[in-house]
């Protein structure tokens, strides 16, 4: 069954602490992307990447680290320098439909920083 | 920089009323348009895109939106709601390949 996971569900984490997010996904989409959702704001795009090896900061990349080192696996690192962390992670991948691409979004992880 | 602009943020219906979303973009050249929607407890998933041709376009679950490209608009509609229906409704646009650009979302309550 394709698609793509996250993990865990809900985390909870202490301030100070860096946290990592899973995300996998057997669609063999090349570009993965990382997003965070807060009430009222919307998604807004942490980092993507489009191959292996390479990645791009989004709109608010500030406190957040990524690497992707396979294909299939795009995990987000929080650092203790993000001032916001406590949010909904949103990871998605994407494949070429037409002019553009289509992204297909995982299940989320909801951080909880105190 | 494009945005996207979702003028309401929350909409309660009873059901078997019509449903019109707005969503407006900032960009002027060639765009693609999408709806996604997100349901309790469920992934983000993809309800309509736009990519070019009848500006009318038809997606699941007797959703349909409207092109207007003189208004910058792309409007989600749907003749009868149901309370399943109920879930949060984002528009996005990018322009080629690049990345989406997300609307802050419309939260959508309908009553039984």
């Amino acid at each position: 069954d394709g698609g793509i996971t996250q993990s865990p569900k809900y985390l909870f984490r202490k301030e100070g602490q860096n946290v990592t997010l899973s995300c996998e996904q057997n669609l063999n989409h090349d570009a993965m992307y990382w997003y965070r959702q807060d009430p009222g704001q919307g998604l807004r795009l942490i980092y993507y990447s489009q191959i292996v090896n390479d990645f791009q900061k989004g709109d608010i990349a500030e406190g957040y680290s990524v690497s992707r080192e396979k294909k299939e696996s795009f995990p987000l690192t929080v650092t203790s320098a993000q001032k916001n962390p406590t949010a909904f992670y949103l990871c998605a991948s994407s494949i070429e439909a037409g002019p553009t691409y289509e992204q297909y979004f995982g299940p989320g992880t909801r951080l909880t920083v105190t | 920089a494009q945005s996207v602009s979702q003028h309401n943020h929350h909409v309660i219906l009873s059901e078997a009323a019509s449903l019109e979303l707005g969503c407006n973009y900032s960009y002027g050249g060639t765009v693609n348009l999408f709806w996604y929607v997100q349901y309790p407890g469920q992934h983000l998933q993809l309800l309509l895109k736009y990519f070019s041709g009848d500006p009318l376009v038809k997606g699941i679950k007797g959703f349909e939106a409207e092109f207007i490209k003189s208004k910058f608009s792309f409007n989600l509609r749907k003749p009868s709601v149901q309370w399943s229906d109920t879930a949060e409704y984002f528009c996005a646009v990018n322009e080629g390949y690049s990345t989406l650009t997300f609307g802050k979302g419309t939260m959508l309550l309908v009553s039984p």
